[in-house]
């Protein structure tokens, strides 16, 4: 199984419209670390959020709004009046230990290609 | 502040050739990390250093290796190149408050596109 499955692959939206993007990750560590980067057509990975383990408060960044539920595995993601300039690819990413005092991995998953019209 | 830059940004390479890539960080980061993007496997976690010692690997083989320097500059090396390193390599850089353990926030450079002929 994945440790990060975002199941869409690709979303299409006409400007304005609300949209969510889904994060599921899998993991034993009891102390791990979530993003959110989004990737425009230029191909540089932008930061959008960090959350730890331990911080399930939900954020609101303007028109961003991300929803961490440990009981449920997941961190999803929301766009509200989507915008043109929001059209890019968005990876979720998990960083965790495999086994007690290892080291932390990042595991991206394969990303959701958010297309918005005009 | 500068960001992330990466050089050089496009290389063509033919098989069994090696090949250095390099990365400066944002200035008074410490920690550099280096992933592989493709099409197929997406976007691949390779190493981690911190402080000039590579601090987390991910699962590639040791043909893929780097090291850092004094002033957090890195360089990432990949010998006896096949077609499938064909990709994106992206280099990241963080503050390092985690001392290099892969749960900092990090600031990517645009990447080295490299085709393997």
């Amino acid at each position: 199984a994945q440790k990060v499955t975002q199941a869409q692959t690709e979303i299409s939206v006409v400007e304005k419209e609300d949209v969510t993007l889904d994060c599921v990750y899998e993991t034993r560590d009891t102390t791990y670390y979530l993003f959110w980067y989004k990737q425009p057509p230029s191909g540089e990975l932008v930061f959008l959020i960090r959350r730890n383990s331990f911080d399930e408060q939900n954020e609101i960044s303007g028109r961003y709004s991300w929803n961490f539920q440990k009981s449920t595995s997941s961190f999803n993601f929301t766009i509200t009046a989507s915008q043109v300039v929001d059209s890019a690819v968005y990876f979720c990413a998990l960083s965790d230990r495999d086994r007690s005092g290892g080291s932390y991995i990042p595991t991206f998953g394969r990303g959701t290609s958010l297309i918005v019209h005009p | 502040k500068a960001g992330v830059t990466q050089t050089p940004r496009y290389l063509i390479k033919t098989r069994g050739q090696q090949v250095t890539l390099s990365c400066s960080p944002i200035s008074g980061h410490r920690s550099v990390s280096w992933y592989q993007q493709t099409p197929g496997q997406g976007l691949q976690f390779l190493f981690e250093y911190f402080s000039e010692t590579q601090r987390n690997k991910g699962n590639f083989p040791g043909r893929f290796s780097g090291r850092q320097f004094s002033n957090s500059r890195s360089e990432m090396n990949v010998s006896t190149l096949e077609l499938g390193d064909s990709a994106l390599y992206l280099c990241a850089s963080s503050p390092g408050t985690s001392g290099g353990r892969s749960t900092d926030t990090q600031y990517f450079g645009p990447g080295t596109r490299l085709t393997v002929l």
